[in-house]
């Protein structure tokens, strides 16, 4: 079975703060993908990033920033000097070669003030 | 280019009508998806279409039936809609089964 775990519910920060989304994961395959995406207000969801079980180099793009680390089932999500524009609810998820679908977990809804 | 366009938006319906929600994508996708997103705003699978094979949840009632007339459409079809219906609609499109997957801007489907 594969199951996604995001025990923040809610976050509120101050601007220009940074932040850090966890993400903790189980599944019994070895070869397994996971992702991050953004869903704002409007609904939309925007796919952020993917990255492979057998890949754990970190991934900095912009101020947004992936911690992988196997030996704890985690993928965390940073987001460095927050903006007002990052409120949102980020959503992390899991897919494997014997799913057919991602699977998500329930979100972390953040709220950046001015 | 919209790249996964769903219609209608909303969607407001009577309890035990039978509607239908649309869903293209035009990124050359070989899978698609149905995702639920309830008042919780959790986010559930319904069905995946890879290549013409169908899986489907099997927590999902079959009052709900997807169906592909060709590689680039997936429409979500309902029977007898009850008030429990009533979410966000996700259509998502990806190139394969574990790659990332592309979302529409969802229908919400509002049963009275």
């Amino acid at each position: 079975a594969q199951k996604v775990t995001q025990a923040q519910t809610e976050i509120s920060v101050v601007e220009k703060e940074d932040v850090t989304l966890d993400c903790v994961y189980e599944t019994r395959d070895t070869t397994y993908y996971l992702f991050w995406y953004k869903q704002p207000p409007s609904g939309e969801l925007v796919f952020l990033i993917r990255r492979n079980s057998f890949d754990e180099q970190n991934e900095i793009s912009g101020r947004y920033s992936w911690n992988f680390q196997k030996s704890t089932s985690s993928f965390n999500f940073t987001i460095t000097a927050s903006q007002v524009v990052d409120s949102a609810v980020y959503r992390c998820a899991l897919n494997s070669n014997s799913g057919y679908a991602l699977n998500f977990g329930k979100g972390t809804s953040l709220l950046v003030t001015p | 280019d919209t790249a996964v366009s769903q219609t209608p938006k909303y969607l407001v319906t009577q309890m035990g009508n039978d509607k239908s929600i649309k869903c293209e994508q035009n990124l050359g996708h070989d899978t698609m998806y149905w995702y639920k997103q309830d008042s919780k705003k959790f986010l559930k699978i319904m069905f995946s279409y890879n290549n013409k094979e169908l899986i489907i949840n099997e927590t999902v009632p079959n009052r709900f039936s997807p169906k592909s007339p060709d590689k680039a459409h997936l429409n979500l079809h309902i029977n007898s809609l009850e008030l429990g219906d009533s979410a966000v609609y996700f259509c998502a499109s990806s190139q394969y089964l574990n790659t990332e997957a592309f979302f529409g801007q969802g229908t919400r489907l509002t049963v009275v």
